[in-house]
């Protein structure tokens, strides 16, 4: 079963923008992860953050986590035409060492 | 350094003929082994994943199995392959708590 969601499904912005990406989970976690997509190839690992922690950042990236209410969000600042992919949040299970992926957001940046 | 093969990269096969897609790590020991499959433009659904030798669950009942006879390489297979079995399907390792690091995927196709 699917134990994140995505918000938005779908997101197209101007260049330069910032585009933020919601990510909502079920169960505890140990970590929660953001991976990148383009069409037709296996995902890249972007950025991982902890149970324990609530924001991180790597270069244009930021995450913040709330474990609490049970979600996550990715931010990209300055979007590039080269950032243009599938977005998905991944879930690492605690207690069960499983990583279940969410349905994604699919970005599109235009020049 | 760590490196994961998947092959083949296509694969078109005929409704009931068998499947074995192959996935092999290499430069780390006990790692945590996964098959994911993506349908066109969605998420990614675990099928199978395995802790250790021997250790293999299943998370969606269906025409598939998965197998792991060394450390390092995970097996899935199906003895009759259907239509709804096309996909693109993904192998994926981790360490313990950590990122995942994914193959490049089989487009499989079945006719």
């Amino acid at each position: 079963s699917q134990q994140g969601e995505e918000d938005p499904q779908a997101l197209s912005i101007q260049e330069g923008e910032n585009a933020t990406m919601n990510c909502s989970y079920k169960t505890s976690i140990n970590n929660l992860q953001w991976y990148r997509q383009n069409s037709g190839r296996g995902l890249v690992h972007l950025i991982l953050i902890r149970s324990n922690e609530r924001e991180k950042h790597s270069g244009r990236l930021r995450v913040t986590l709330d474990t609490s209410k049970k979600s996550s969000s990715l931010l990209i600042t300055a979007s590039r035409a080269a950032d243009t992919a599938s977005y998905f949040c991944a879930t690492d299970i605690q207690g069960a060492q499983k990583l279940v992926f969410g349905q994604g957001t699919r970005l599109t940046i235009n020049p | 350094s760590q490196t994961i093969h998947q092959w083949p990269a296509t694969l078109v096969q005929p409704v009931g003929s068998p499947l074995s897609l192959e996935c092999t790590v290499e430069g780390t020991s006990n790692p945590n082994l996964y098959w994911y499959r993506q349908a066109a433009g969605r998420g990614l659904q675990l099928l199978f994943y395995s802790i250790g030798i021997d250790q293999i669950s299943s998370e969606v009942p269906q025409n598939l199995s998965a197998s792991r006879p060394q450390d390092r390489q995970f097996i899935l297979s199906s003895k009759k392959l259907l239509l709804s079995d096309s996909g693109f399907y993904l192998c994926a390792w981790t360490g313990q708590f950590t990122e995942a690091f994914f193959g490049q995927g089989t487009r499989l196709t079945v006719v």
